[in-house]
């Protein structure tokens, strides 16, 4: 069955800290990955696509197709990024081509 | 731009109530989604709309849950009669057409089934 897995609910690291938030996913194609956000008191947002290969806010991720993998990693990270990650590919759907299907989400906490 | 509005934000009721949420998309988005998301869980597509079509309503529990998009522009999703499991955040998102990734998401509506 296609799915999409964020192994941690929380996780809790110190500003300046490494993050990388781990999403696999369980695929046959080649699917689109995005990232989304959501801060506190604000609305789901798109936080950046794979195919674009951009860095946004300083966050990157990398598309590891051999271990079906797109994690999202930031070298430094900041209180203002305290939020909720999810990990979302476009599966195939026999309906309607690719959906969009969100994984269960990653509460990252920056701490002072 | 104005975004994605929905309404209700908070809506509580008893089982075996009626419930309809409401949505108006960003202008000029052909595309509409509906969502559930459980507490502790990520969103899950209930039902997506191209125009006023449907192009996927897999996961809708068409027993209960109903939607309709008629003039192609707003959208109302209905639950009767709700369940307690019915309890999450309904969220509505738009995209500018079937094969782009950016949806914009409105506010949600709150249920709690009690």
């Amino acid at each position: 069955a296609q799915r999409v897995t964020q192994p941690e609910k929380l996780l809790s690291v110190f500003k300046g800290a490494p993050v990388e938030l781990k999403c696999n996913y369980s695929y046959s194609g080649s699917p689109e990955l995005f990232w989304y956000v959501q801060y506190s008191r604000q609305r789901l947002q798109l936080l950046l696509r794979h195919i674009s290969r951009e860095s946004i806010k300083g966050f990157t991720a990398d598309l590891n197709k051999g271990e079906t993998s797109f994690h999202l990693k930031k070298p430094f990270a900041q209180e203002e990024d305290s939020a909720m990650y999810y990990c979302a590919p476009a599966l195939m759907n026999n309906n309607a081509g690719n959906m969009l299907t969100f994984g269960g989400g990653t509460r990252l906490m920056v701490k002072p | 731009e104005a975004g994605v509005a929905q309404s209700p934000r908070y809506k509580i009721i008893e089982k075996r109530q009626s419930v309809a949420f409401w949505c108006n998309p960003i202008s000029g988005h052909a595309t509409l989604y509906w969502y559930q998301q459980i507490l502790g869980q990520g969103p899950k597509l209930l039902i997506q709309f191209q125009n006023n079509g449907v192009v996927d309503d897999s996961q809708l529990p068409k027993d209960r849950f109903s939607a309709e998009r008629l003039k192609g522009v707003d959208s109302t999703l209905k639950i009767q009669p709700a369940k307690l499991e019915d309890s999450a955040v309904y969220l509505c998102a738009s995209s500018f057409g079937t094969s782009g990734r950016t949806l914009f998401f409105g506010p949600g509506t709150r249920l709690t089934v009690l």
